[in-house]
């Protein structure tokens, strides 16, 4: 079975800064991959950034960067350089190779950002 | 290059009537997804086709749920009789071949509200 986890039901970050967004996962499937997700009020998932199971190097799209810490089975996002249209709910998620590839989602953290 | 599209946006239903939601995937897509959102949880998907076949659906209420995708191409998700507990956010997906690396792109929802 996969799990996923995020402990941060809701953060508020200052405008300009980064913000990291804490994602735990635990699967038994060998290959796997990882997703971020963000959600704004308008109801929409918008896919962020993925990163395999296999990758050497963590993945980064623009301001978003993953930090992969497969021993640790963490999988947490960075936003640098907070924007207020950041402000949203972002969900972490996982496909297993062996869970019928079914994406399996954490609750979410809303992350607020201040002026 | 259009995105997934579903409809309605909203709806309103006394509990034990009907109600049924429509999706488009993203042109060529093989594999469409249909995920329910409860308020303050992550997506949870519903059924998983494959063309117009069933992938996955173990998490599909069969009693009152039911979906079809006739020519692998738009979606229907239907329920019957509805229920107050089935009041959230239906969100379709799709992505290319429904491997475990590939992204899935997700529409806008539609937001049930059973009373």
């Amino acid at each position: 079975a996969q799990k996923i986890t995020q402990t941060q039901p809701g953060m508020f970050v200052q405008e300009k800064e980064a913000v990291t967004l804490d994602c735990t996962y635990d699967t038994s499937d060998p290959s796997y991959g990882l997703f971020w997700y963000k959600q704004p009020s308008s109801g929409e998932m918008i896919f962020l950034i993925y990163q395999g199971s296999y990758d050497q190097q963590n993945a980064t799209e623009g301001r978003y960067s993953l930090n992969f810490q497969k021993a640790r089975k963490s999988a947490n996002l960075v936003i640098s350089a907070s924007q207020l249209g950041d402000s949203a709910m972002y969900f972490c998620a996982m496909r297993g190779n062996n869970a019928g590839n079914m994406l399996t989602f954490g609750g979410g953290t809303r992350l607020m950002v201040k002026p | 290059e259009a995105g997934v599209a579903q409809s309605p946006r909203y709806k309103i239903i006394e509990k034990r009537q009907s109600v049924a939601f429509w999706c488009n995937p993203i042109s060529g897509h093989a594999t469409l997804y249909w995920y329910q959102q409860i308020l303050g949880q992550g997506p949870k998907l519903l059924i998983q086709f494959q063309n117009n076949g069933v992938v996955d659906d173990s998490q599909l209420p069969k009693d009152r749920f039911s979906a079809e995708r006739l020519k692998g191409v738009d979606s229907t998700l239907k329920i019957q009789p509805a229920k107050l507990e089935d009041s959230a956010v239906y969100l379709c997906a799709s992505s290319l071949g429904g491997r475990s690396q590939e992204t899935q792109y997700f529409g806008p929802g539609t937001r049930l509200l059973v009373l």
